[in-house]
């Protein structure tokens, strides 16, 4: 694709429902990875996909929080139970790691948890 | 615990000033990397400076890296008002892969 598409772009949940955010990266990018950024805050690391190496999940702020990547393609973030906490944008951003590292971003998922 | 912190936090400005903002990190990288986020959405690749290198240039920017006191800087000459936006720095720990963003500068430049 032409870049990082995420959707939906805006999610608002009750507290304790399960939501997924998808992320369709660019086309041939091995690399692909999650970043939760809360309101006026930096970015925080969630988790690391990389070809078929096991995903780098340390960044996962709880067992309510699962990733899953098909092959090379799209990815998708789960949250099990939303608390108000887990309000945030999720952002994705994917990149053709060993070859170039700058990571390309989508635009993200506005999350709000009521 | 983030890998790089920026200073300063916020910083404002008047069009065709230098803004400088700085970045420093804890472990050893392969590279630093630049990047820009408008709105809080989609952050945008600025620039990227590798561990050997010392300075590198883009357009109006320059970035400084200095290994041995782990730090780095991004200097924007002749500032404009759509330079507004938060900027952030970020580095892969020596290990390949993962990028670990800082907390980000807020940068306004008041026309």
């Amino acid at each position: 694709g032409a870049g990082v598409s995420q959707s939906p772009s805006n999610k608002v949940t009750e507290k304790g429902k399960d939501v997924e955010l998808r992320c369709d990266p660019i086309s041939g990018h091995t690399a692909l990875y999650w970043y939760r950024q809360r309101l006026g805050q930096g970015l925080e690391f969630l988790i690391y996909f990389q070809g078929n190496s096991a995903p780098d999940k340390s960044g996962l702020p709880s067992d309510r929080f699962s990733a899953e990547r098909t092959g090379e393609s799209v990815s998708t973030l789960t949250i099990q139970r939303t608390q108000q906490e887990d309000s945030a944008v999720y952002l994705c951003a994917s990149s053709l790691f060993g070859v170039d590292e700058k990571l390309f971003f989508g635009s993200g998922t506005q999350l709000s948890v009521l | 615990s983030q890998q790089g912190e920026e200073d300063p936090q916020a910083l404002s400005i008047q069009e065709g000033e230098n803004a400088t903002m700085n970045c420093s990190y804890k472990t050893s990288i392969n590279n630093l990397q630049w990047y820009r986020q408008n709105s809080g959405r989609g952050l945008v690749h600025l620039i990227l400076i590798r561990s050997n290198e010392r300075e590198k240039h883009s357009g109006r920017l320059r970035v400084t890296l200095d290994t041995s006191k782990k730090s780095s800087s991004l200097l924007i000459t002749a500032s404009r008002a759509a330079d507004t936006a938060s900027y952030f720095c970020a580095t892969d720990r020596n290990q390949g892969g993962k990028l670990i963003f800082g907390q980000g500068t807020e940068l306004s430049v008041k026309p």
